[in-house]
């Protein structure tokens, strides 16, 4: 079965700086996905990547897939409070987008 | 536009007991999928069902196991409880396609004495 490792596990910030979250997949990723979690509650849709070297922006969240390495990276540029959350990867594991395998998480904190 | 309810929000059981939780998608949206979340195994897929009909499983005992009405509407049930079944049980909805992106509830989370 696929598994997926994210790192770091967490990770606390000043406000205003950069951070990247990575995570690694034990098998081909046909599909990838990322998500964030606020404690205690459902998980939203940040960004879904299918293509080797793609790369998708969201405000100041950027996320990008490089295929060969099966691997993916979350980038937030000047970082928020708001950004605070733990954030999850998943990947697709039968090539049709509903039965998903997550990392671990990383549980961000951004201090003001 | 609502969103997808779960309830109930919290529950409490003990070991031996049944317990039932229940999930309306997003109108229009006809998959919905259930996940476990614990702090030791993160988020592990259930089962998900289409159309009423379960077209995907995961890797849990048979003592999990659910439904989906006509309506969408889904539910899933845990008999003979474990201490170890004590989590945040998510339910998510789409249209069904391979898009991948899914519409959490905020979950129901199930305590078990």
């Amino acid at each position: 079965s696929q598994e997926l490792e994210q790192s770091p596990q967490s990770l606390i910030v000043q406000e205003g700086k950069n951070l990247t979250i990575n995570c690694t997949s034990s098998k081909t990723l046909y599909g990838l996905y990322w998500y964030k979690q606020k404690y205690g509650e459902g998980l939203i849709f940040l960004m879904m990547l299918q293509k080797g070297g793609e790369e998708k922006s969201h405000e100041k969240i950027t996320a990008k897939l490089d295929e060969k390495k099966q691997q993916s990276s979350l980038h937030i540029t000047a970082s928020q409070p708001s950004h605070a959350g733990i954030y999850l990867c998943g990947a697709d594991g039968n090539n049709a987008g509903n039965m998903l395998t997550f990392g671990g998480g990383t549980r961000l904190m951004v201090k003001p | 536009k609502a969103g997808v309810t779960q309830t109930p929000r919290y529950l409490i059981k003990t070991r031996g007991q049944q317990v039932t939780l229940s999930c309306s998608p997003i109108s229009g949206h006809r998959s919905v999928s259930w996940y476990q979340q614990t702090p030791g195994q993160g988020l592990q897929f259930l089962f998900e069902y289409f159309s009423e009909t379960q077209r995907n499983k995961g890797n849990f005992p048979g003592r999990f196991s659910g439904r989906q009405f006509s309506n969408s509407r889904s539910e899933m049930n845990v008999s003979t409880l474990e201490l170890g079944d004590s989590a945040l049980y998510l339910c998510a909805s789409s249209f069904g396609g391979i898009s991948g992106e899914l519409f959490f509830g905020d979950g129901s989370r199930l305590t078990v004495l």
